[in-house]
């Protein structure tokens, strides 16, 4: 059995600020890890994947996500937001021995003012 | 432009009337899923479909019943739905090979009165 769990379920953020949200997992197996993004009524967009190799990963829109490990985190970062960040952000974790099945967490919602 | 649609988009009904979601997929996956959305829960898979012909509980199947007659679609089905099926679906698509990205649709927003 896997989880996921973003530690955070709201961040609030002014823009041109950094943000950094959190996501740790547990699995028993070895996984790919995903962050996706949901705009305001849209459906979920792909923002970026840990397959393997490097443990940084460069997404869409000046994302990016480190991959540990040792502290199974996946936490996901952009240097400077924008108005358009506003957006809820999930993490999700798929068993590389699984087809396809995402376990997701609650998702944190993102929040730019300016 | 390649896309997965679901149809209708947002849907109210009362409790007990059957009613089907439609989802359709035009890059040729075989890989197709249901998940719904609620507050605080993230996305929890309900069906999921290696191919056609082959479909596989996820891990909220109770109330739900899908098909796969046709590579392209994969319906969801609720043939009596309660108020605690309101929820945010979302239908996804990938191709069968464990490291692809699942594509998903818009969603169907569904309120059972």
């Amino acid at each position: 059995a896997q989880s996921v769990t973003q530690l955070d379920s709201q961040v609030p953020v002014f823009e041109e600020a950094p943000v950094e949200l959190r996501c740790n997992y547990s699995s028993s197996v070895s996984v790919y890890l995903f962050w996706y993004v949901q705009y305001p009524n849209q459906g979920l967009q792909l923002l970026l994947k840990y397959l393997s190799g490097s443990t940084l990963v460069k997404g869409i829109n000046g994302f990016e996500a480190e991959f540990n490990k040792s502290q199974t985190s996946f936490h996901l970062r952009k240097p400077s937001v924008h108005i358009s960040d506003t957006a809820e952000y999930f993490c999700a974790v798929s068993q590389t021995d699984s087809w396809g099945k995402l376990q997701f967490g609650a998702g944190t919602q993102v929040v730019v003012t300016p | 432009e390649a896309q997965v649609t679901q149809n209708p988009r947002y849907l109210i009904t009362v409790t007990g009337k059957k009613l089907t979601v439609t989802c359709s997929q035009n890059m040729n996956h075989e890989y197709m899923s249901w998940y719904r959305q609620d507050p605080g829960l993230g996305l929890r898979q309900i069906y999921y479909s290696m191919n056609v012909e082959v479909t596989d509980k996820g891990d909220v199947p109770e109330g739900y019943k899908v098909s796969r007659k046709e590579k392209r679609n994969f319906p969801l089905i609720l043939e009596s739905p309660s108020p605690n099926q309101t929820s945010l679906y979302f239908c996804a698509s990938k191709r069968r090979d464990r490291r692809d990205t699942q594509y998903f649709g818009p969603g169907t927003r569904l309120t059972v009165l």
